[in-house]
């Protein structure tokens, strides 16, 4: 089956912690991307990737780091510096940049 | 003003009914449109394309006007199991902007 997973589906984090989130695609995608979701609000764009090794801030990467090791593999790090992290994660990908993206399950996570 | 604007509804309407949407945006040179369908907890699922004036699949059908800058999505025989938030997704440039969604409840 050729899709998007992620990893772990719910996700707790004590304040001034570091958590990564797993996204790994095996649909052959050049692009991925990630998404923060609140509620009410649209999809916000954190950072994207349109090939291996290169990787761009998007509209709110602040508190995030990402890496694009593997063409595959697109995992997304929040950092002690974002400050308001609660949120459902949603990781996407495309076959270039420009085309219809689609999704994985999402992470959920929930600071404490 | 938000790039992709939607009425976040919510839209209660009984089986069998037809239902639209619309999504406006506010860049001009916005090439495509898509609408995502997701339901409550998940993740969106594409829908629909919208590349040219409109699509058409099944009971759903998305229309585009230029000269009016907006998008429709109409639902038609509305189903139970339609029920979702119906997200509009504008492609600008190189980048998808997405809309906050439109909450529709199907009822019996």
């Amino acid at each position: 089956d050729g899709g998007i997973t992620q990893s772990p589906k719910y996700l707790f984090r004590k304040e001034g912690q570091n958590v990564t989130l797993s996204c790994e695609q095996n649909l052959n995608h050049d692009a991925m991307y990630w998404y923060r979701q609140d509620p009410g609000q649209g999809l916000r764009l954190i950072y994207y990737s349109q090939i291996v090794n290169d990787f761009q801030k998007g509209d709110i990467a602040e508190g995030y780091s990402v890496s694009r090791e593997k063409k595959e593999s697109f995992p997304l790090t929040v950092t002690s510096a974002q400050k308001n992290p609660t949120a459902f994660y949603l990781c996407a990908s495309s076959i270039r940049r420009q085309a219809e993206q689609f999704f994985g399950p999402g992470t959920r996570l929930t600071v404490l | 003003r938000k790039e992709v604007e939607q009425d976040p509804g919510p839209f209660n309407v009984p089986e069998g009914a037809t239902v639209a949407f619309n999504c406006t945006y506010s860049n001009s040179a916005s090439q495509s449109f898509f609408w995502y369908r997701q339901d409550c907890r998940k993740e969106p699922k594409l829908l629909m394309s919208v590349y040219s004036s409109g699509n058409e699949d099944g009971r759903f059908t998305a229309q585009l006007n230029r000269a009016s800058q907006y998008i429709s999505l109409l639902i038609r025989d509305s189903k139970l199991s339609d029920s979702a938030t119906y997200l509009c997704v504008g492609l600008q440039g190189n980048d998808m902007r997405f809309g906050a969604g439109t909450r529709l409840t199907v009822k019996p």
